[in-house]
């Protein structure tokens, strides 16, 4: 079975600092990876993904994480946090060849003006 | 386009009664599931539907049933609804089969159990 760790549940920051979120997943086969943001009062929307090829993904917000196989890690980082990144961002993972999409706890990023 | 619709998006119950919650999605997708939202605990999948005609269960089954009534439907009925199960309700959508691996969710529905 699939899981997904979010050690921090709370992150703050000072506004315009870097920030790096961190997932560890557990799986017995390959994995799909995702990550996942959750603005107040709204549903999840997609950030990135990771499915093959380069371990470095980027989303258009100027987030990346990198996919490390041997750590088993996932790790989102961005390099100068905007107020409006304020919400919480969750980790997933999905085996291959399985459905089902298994969600970390979250960590709520809170910007620091 | 509406992507992930759910109804009803509040409800409050007394300890024992029974309602659905309603799913529908107009992307033609085969995967639906069912999510609880719960503070520090993330979301948990309740059950899921790979394809019309399947479900299975997810982390949280007891307590739950669902209907996967035809490709645009999936419902979530409470047979006899506990506290426990005050929570915040996500059902989303996927076509993984079809090589996009992104969940689209509704807007959630905040279920409170007295």
């Amino acid at each position: 079975a699939q899981s997904v760790t979010q050690l921090d549940s709370q992150v703050p920051v000072f506004e315009e600092a870097p920030v790096e979120l961190r997932c560890n997943y557990s799986s017995s086969v390959s994995v799909y990876l995702f990550w996942y943001v959750q603005y107040p009062n709204q549903g999840l929307q997609l950030l990135l993904k990771y499915l093959s090829g380069s371990t470095l993904v980027e989303s258009i917000n100027g987030f990346e994480a990198e996919f490390n196989k041997s750590q088993t890690s996932f790790h989102l980082r961005k390099p100068s946090v905007h107020i409006s990144d304020t919400a919480e961002y969750f980790c997933a993972v999905r085996n291959f060849g399985n459905e089902k999409l298994t969600f970390g706890t979250g960590t709520r990023l809170t910007i620091i003006p | 386009n509406a992507g992930v619709t759910q109804t009803p998006k509040f409800q409050v119950l007394k300890t024992g009664q029974s309602m659905t919650l309603q799913c529908a999605q107009d992307m033609n997708h085969n995967s639906m599931y069912w999510y609880r939202q719960d503070p520090g605990m993330g979301l948990r999948l309740i059950y899921y539907s790979a394809s019309e005609g399947t479900t299975d269960k997810g982390e949280v089954p007891n307590g739950y049933n669902v209907s996967r009534l035809n490709k645009r439907e999936f419902s979530l009925r409470l047979e006899s609804a506990a506290p426990s199960q005050t929570s915040v309700y996500f059902c989303a959508s996927s076509d993984v089969s079809g090589g996009d691996e992104k969940l689209f969710f509704g807007s959630g529905t905040q279920l409170s159990v007295l």
